[in-house]
């Protein structure tokens, strides 16, 4: 079973830092890997989606790789901003339909 | 635009009753799904659809079903709540054309507690 994983599990940074989150998976069959963030109380808000096939993706601060034959993935996040505070998933999918998630890490951003 | 809509946000249920979440979405997605969220666990996978009239089961479907009658429309239906089954649900759709690369879009949830 494909299992995800997030380290580390909690983040504290002062504002204008740039930062890296992390992520493992161990089955490297996967058709995608997504990074979500996730608001207190809220759901999931879709940031970045890599493909199988590519190395990574980039949206504004935020910049994702890809590395499937290792089964890792980094988020990178330039000049860290208050409102970046939440906590980031993490999430590979499989064949099955099925996206595993990690547990996250909840990131803290201080002015 | 109000994307994945879930109701209710908040549900207490004593051990034994049952009830359905409502998941809707107004993107005309073919793929629905529902999660769960457990604290220290990931996301888990209950159900999912990939289109009216067809559903198929997830990581943790025991104690949960599902119809999909319209494209719009995604319950999860608790047949005989469990303290167990205590958690945060979250439904999510996705277009799914050309393929499964297409990214989730996930309602705000619905807390629900058994007692």
């Amino acid at each position: 079973k494909q299992e995800v994983t997030q380290i580390p599990a909690a983040l504290s940074v002062p504002e204008g830092e740039n930062l890296v989150l992390n992520c493992s998976f161990t089955d490297s069959a996967i058709y995608n890997l997504q990074w979500f963030r996730q608001d207190p109380g809220k759901g999931l808000t879709s940031l970045l989606l890599i493909q199988s096939s590519q190395r990574e993706q980039t949206s504004g601060r935020l910049n994702a790789s890809l590395d499937k034959s290792s089964g890792r993935s980094t988020l990178y996040i330039a000049a860290s901003q208050p409102g970046d505070s939440a906590t980031y998933l993490c999430a590979v999918e499989t064949g099955a339909n099925n996206l595993f998630f990690g547990t996250g890490t909840r990131l803290t951003v201080i002015p | 635009n109000a994307g994945v809509t879930q109701t209710p946000k908040f549900q207490v249920l004593k051990t034994g009753q049952s009830m359905t979440l409502q998941c809707a979405q107004d993107m005309n997605h073919e793929y629905m799904s529902w999660y769960r969220q457990d604290p220290g666990m990931g996301l888990r996978l209950i159900h999912y659809s990939v289109g009216a009239g067809i559903t198929d089961q997830g990581e943790v479907p025991n104690g949960y079903n599902v119809s999909r009658s319209t494209t719009e429309d995604f319950p999860l239906r608790l047949l005989s709540a469990a303290p167990s089954q205590t958690s945060v649900y979250f439904c999510a759709s996705s277009p799914r054309t050309g393929g499964r690369n297409s990214p989730l879009h996930f309602g705000n949830g619905t807390r629900l507690t058994v007692t």
